[in-house]
C-alpha cells in the first residue's frame, strides 16, 4: 500500500462544473495535510492546507479532511481551463522532520471549454 | 526574483558522467528539500538540508547521490556516474522555519537526461 494514494486521472471535467479530487494515506497519525498544483513542466505550489476535520473554504476551493477514514480530498467549483494541471496531495507524517512531506501520484485534471 | 532559482534548467549527461544541481533557496530561509519526480510520477522526497546539517536523507540512493549545504553558497545535489534510471526532475524546496506548515517553496527543477 501506498503511503499517499491519489486516482492518476486525467479526471475530465466541463468548464463550470466541480472537479472533486480524492486522497487517501496509510499513516494514522498524520497531522498536515496539503495539495498542491502542478502545471505541465512547472514547479509545484500550495493551494490549500487543512489540518481539522471538516471543510476548509478558500475561494473557489474547499478541502476536506476525514481523519478516521484517512482520506482528504480537494474540490474545485466553478472550474476553469486554466485549472487544467496536476494535483498533488500531500502529508507531513507524524515524527517528520520539519517540511519533509509525502506526496501521492498526483491526479491530473481536464478542464474542457 | 526571490524564490528559489536552480540551475541549471537542463542537463545532459552520458552515462558514467557526474552531474551537479544547485539550488538557491529564498531569501531568508535557511531549510532546504531535494525531491525527484520521474515522469509522470509524484515527488519523491531524496534529503533535508539545513546549513552545513543534514536533518534527514532517508530518501537518499545508498550510493552516487550526495547532497550538501555549505554556509555559504547554494545546496548542491551531486550524482556520480550517472545511470539512464537518474533521468528524472529534481526539485528544490525551501522553507522558512522548521515547523510544520507544509508551506514549500519550488524551484523550477533541474531536468537531467542520461543518454
Amino acid at each position: 500500500q501506498k503511503e499517499v494514494e491519489q486516482n492518476s486521472g486525467p479526471l475530465s471535467v466541463p468548464e463550470g462544473a466541480i472537479a472533486s479530487l480524492n486522497c487517501t494515506y496509510s499513516d494514522r497519525g498524520s497531522q498536515s495535510f496539503f495539495w498542491y498544483r502542478q502545471y505541465s513542466g512547472k514547479s509545484p505550489e500550495l493551494i490549500m492546507s487543512i489540518y481539522s476535520n471538516g471543510d476548509k473554504e478558500d475561494g473557489r476551493f474547499t478541502a476536506q479532511l476525514n481523519k478516521a477514514s484517512q482520506y482528504v480530498s480537494l474540490l474545485i467549483r466553478d472550474s476553469q481551463p486554466s485549472d487544467s494541471a496536476t494535483y498533488l496531495c500531500a502529508v507531513n507524517k507524524v515524527g517528520a522532520a520539519g517540511n519533509k512531506l509525502t506526496f501521492g501520484g498526483g491526479t491530473r485534471v481536464l478542464v474542457k471549454p | 526574483n526571490a524564490g528559489v532559482m536552480q540551475n541549471p534548467r537542463h542537463l545532459v549527461r552520458r552515462r558514467g558522467q557526474e552531474a551537479r544541481l544547485r539550488c538557491s533557496p529564498m531569501k531568508g530561509h535557511s531549510h532546504v528539500y531535494w525531491y525527484r519526480q520521474l515522469p509522470e510520477e509524484g515527488l519523491k522526497f531524496m534529503v533535508y538540508l539545513q546549513k552545513e546539517n543534514i536533518i534527514d536523507e532517508s530518501g537518499m540512493p545508498k550510493e552516487r547521490f550526495s547532497a550538501e549545504f555549505p554556509k555559504e553558497g547554494p545546496s548542491i545535489l551531486r550524482i556520480q556516474q550517472v545511470v539512464r534510471g537518474d533521468s528524472a526532475a529534481y526539485f528544490c524546496a525551501s522553507s522558512l522555519s522548521r515547523g510544520n506548515t507544509g508551506e514549500l517553496f519550488f524551484g523550477e527543477g533541474s531536468r537531467l537526461t542520461v543518454l
